[in-house]
């Protein structure tokens, strides 16, 4: 039971290149969404997905795309990477239940150049 | 939307047991209370949650009081491991859009 699963781990861009954040999850969670946390900062949100076909937006949803095609994948999107989208990226999913909790991936750090 | 004030950091040692206090003012009446605590390089993990008096798990406990204007995580006898970042959030869990993360308290567990 691997939980939330992030890839890559780790990522490079260089200004204006596209990149695909993948995130994976095995508990059959209906929410979905993608937090950015920058130093100083608190954790923001950038788009959830509350069920497979269905998106929204967060709080800092510009220079961002989502798609929810299956229960399991959140894929996040940046299709001209800069500087200010450097970065460490989180995925947290969880279940429909009144206040459950959020669950986390262990992030993706993007360093945009 | 409720917001969150907490200690920026706290020192501490191996075995003491460490309260960190959380104040939120403008909690709404159907607003839960969450605590998450954040390893480096981790995505934050859920520890305990409460809506009033005092909930306990195998971690933690939470004590709220009557107003519920704060709210004190608990943590007994800390170690090393505890070490970390830990964020009090208020809000209703079914709307994470309305979640607000502060910067959370940073503990240190000295030896």
């Amino acid at each position: 039971n691997a939980g939330v699963t992030q890839t890559p781990k780790f990522q490079v861009l260089k200004t204006g290149q596209s990149m695909t954040l993948q995130c994976a999850q095995d508990m059959n969670h209906e929410y979905m969404s993608w937090y950015r946390q920058d130093p100083g900062m608190g954790l923001r949100l950038i788009h959830y997905s509350v069920g497979a076909g269905i998106t929204d937006q967060g709080e800092v949803p510009n220079g961002y795309n989502v798609s929810r095609s299956t229960t399991e994948d959140f894929p996040l999107r940046l299709l001209s990477a800069a500087p200010s989208q450097t970065s460490v990226y989180f995925c947290a999913t969880r279940s429909g239940l009144t206040n459950s909790p959020l669950h986390f991936g262990n992030g993706t750090r993007l360093t945009v150049t | 939307l409720a917001k969150t004030t907490q200690p920026i950091s706290m020192d501490s040692y191996e075995g003491q047991e460490v309260n960190i206090t959380c104040s939120h003012n403008n909690i709404a009446t159907n607003d839960y209370i969450t605590w998450y605590q954040q390893f480096p390089s981790q995505g934050p993990r859920f520890i305990i949650q409460g809506y009033k008096t005092k909930v306990t798990n195998e971690v933690a406990s939470l004590f709220i009081p009557a107003d519920r204007k704060s709210s004190t995580l608990s943590l007994p006898r800390v170690s090393l491991s505890d070490t970390a970042v830990y964020y009090c959030l208020v809000g209703v869990a079914g709307n994470n859009r309305k979640l607000i993360w502060g910067l959370g308290t940073s503990l240190a567990v000295n030896p």
